[in-house]
């Protein structure tokens, strides 16, 4: 069974910090990787998915890097701002459709 | 550009009623869900419907039902809702089920 893991479960940093979320899952087995961003109250919103073929993607400040082989991914967030703070989760999808999903890391950015 | 609507937003239901959640999308997408979100337990899927007319169990079935009612409408029922169906619970959708999903956002369900 696929498990996925979010390390910290919350973090906190000044403004202006570079920053890195973790996400590793068991099975190598997957087809993509999906970073999400989900405001209090509110439902998720897709940020970056990356193939099981790639390496990365980018979008504005935010770069998320993935090695199957190993079962990790990473979101880099550049010059964080207080807008950046939420819950960030991933997501990882099998072949069959199947999505399962990290707990989520809790962004405080302070000003 | 509605993405995807789930009805209600808020619901106290008492236990032993039944109630049907409402989702719809305007993408064309060929897959829906349905999630549910509790603390330290993240996401966890209930039912899913691949295509229009095929639905399957997820991870979390037991105590509700789904209709695909058409390509844009995937409902979810409790016939007799339980304390333990106080949740979270997410639509989503995806032109095919392995690539970008869409979420709702969320309807907020309490059973006293």
């Amino acid at each position: 069974k696929q498990e996925v893991t979010q390390i910290p479960a919350a973090l906190s940093v000044p403004e202006g910090e570079n920053l890195v979320l973790n996400c590793s899952f068991t099975d190598s087995a997957i087809y993509n990787l999906q970073w999400f961003r989900q405001d209090p109250g509110k439902g998720l919103t897709s940020l970056l998915l990356i193939q099981s073929s790639q390496r990365e993607q980018t979008s504005g400040r935010l770069n998320a890097s993935l090695d199957k082989s190993s079962g990790r991914s990473t979101l880099y967030i550049a010059a964080s701002q207080p807008g950046d703070s939420a819950t960030y989760l991933c997501a990882v999808t099998t072949n069959a459709g199947k999505s399962t999903f990290g707990d989520g890391t809790t962004l405080t950015v302070k000003p | 550009n509605a993405g995807v609507t789930q009805t209600p937003k808020f619901q106290v239901l008492k236990t032993g009623q039944s109630m049907t959640l409402q989702c719809a999308q305007d993408m064309n997408h060929n897959s829906m869900y349905w999630y549910r979100q509790d603390p330290g337990m993240g996401l966890r899927l209930i039912y899913y419907s691949a295509s229009e007319g095929t639905t399957d169990k997820g991870e979390v079935p037991n105590g509700y039902n789904v209709s695909r009612l058409n390509k844009r409408e995937f409902s979810l029922r409790l016939e007799s809702a339980a304390p333990s169906q106080t949740s979270v619970y997410f639509c989503a959708s995806s032109l095919q089920g392995v690539v970008e999903a869409f979420f709702g956002q969320g309807t907020r369900l309490t059973v006293v």
